[in-house]
């Protein structure tokens, strides 16, 4: 079965400071993997997703990822973060070889607060 | 939130009541999703849909029924049968085993 972990429940970074949010996941065979961000009382928004290809991928609002196969890793990074990237933080896998839509197992969340 | 919407925002009931959420996209994507979100709990799988008069169990659907007679509705029903209602529901919906678009989300308060 799959499954995603998300190590810290809370990450305070200061306003400017880069920032990373861990993700490490489990699936059998190759994963499709995502980061969505949620602000207070609103839907998940779509980040950015690895599928295949380059190990990093860059994604809205200045947000990166690094995919390391060999750490069933997927943590998220952002080089300077803004008091604006303040949220709650979800990253989801779904096995690559699929049929139909199998629903994505998500973390529990990482709450990023960033501090001015 | 793209091109799904869920009503009302807020909803409240009593309990014993059974009470439907609204949940529509003109993505034209096959399947949808409903999730319940709790504090600390993240997003746990009520029931989703892969395609038009078909639906399958998440992992807590329990207390939940759903039906899917539309593309672009996917109506969610919680019973009077769900012990412990009050959370926030969010409804998504995706082309295939990619991203999923979610809604904006629906607070239920059972009283």
């Amino acid at each position: 079965a799959q499954s995603v972990a998300q190590p810290e429940d809370q990450v305070n970074v200061a306003e400017g400071n880069p920032l990373t949010v861990k993700c490490t996941y489990s699936v059998s065979g190759n994963p499709y993997l995502f980061w969505y961000v949620q602000y207070p009382n609103r839907g998940l928004q779509f980040l950015l997703k690895y599928i295949t290809g380059d190990n990093l991928v860059k994604g809205s609002y200045g947000f990166e990822a690094e995919f390391n196969k060999s750490q069933t890793s997927f943590h998220l990074k952002k080089p300077s973060a803004l008091v604006s990237d303040s949220a709650l933080y979800f990253c989801a896998v779904s096995p690559s070889v699929v049929s139909g839509n199998t629903p994505l197992v998500f973390g529990k969340g990482t709450r990023l607060s960033v501090i001015a | 939130d793209g091109g799904i919407t869920q009503s009302p925002k807020y909803l409240f009931r009593k309990e014993g009541q059974n009470v439907t959420l609204s949940c529509e996209q003109n993505l034209n994507h096959d399947a949808m999703y409903w999730y319940r979100q709790d504090p600390g709990q993240g997003l746990r799988l009520i029931y989703y849909s892969q395609i038009v008069n078909d639906f399958q169990k998440g992992d807590i659907a329990e207390g939940y029924s759903v039906s899917r007679e539309k593309k672009e509705s996917f109506p969610l029903t919680v019973t009077s049968a769900q012990k412990n209602p009050t959370a926030f529901y969010l409804c998504a919906s995706s082309i295939h085993a990619y991203e999923q678009y979610f809604g904006p989300g629906t607070r239920l308060t059972v009283t």
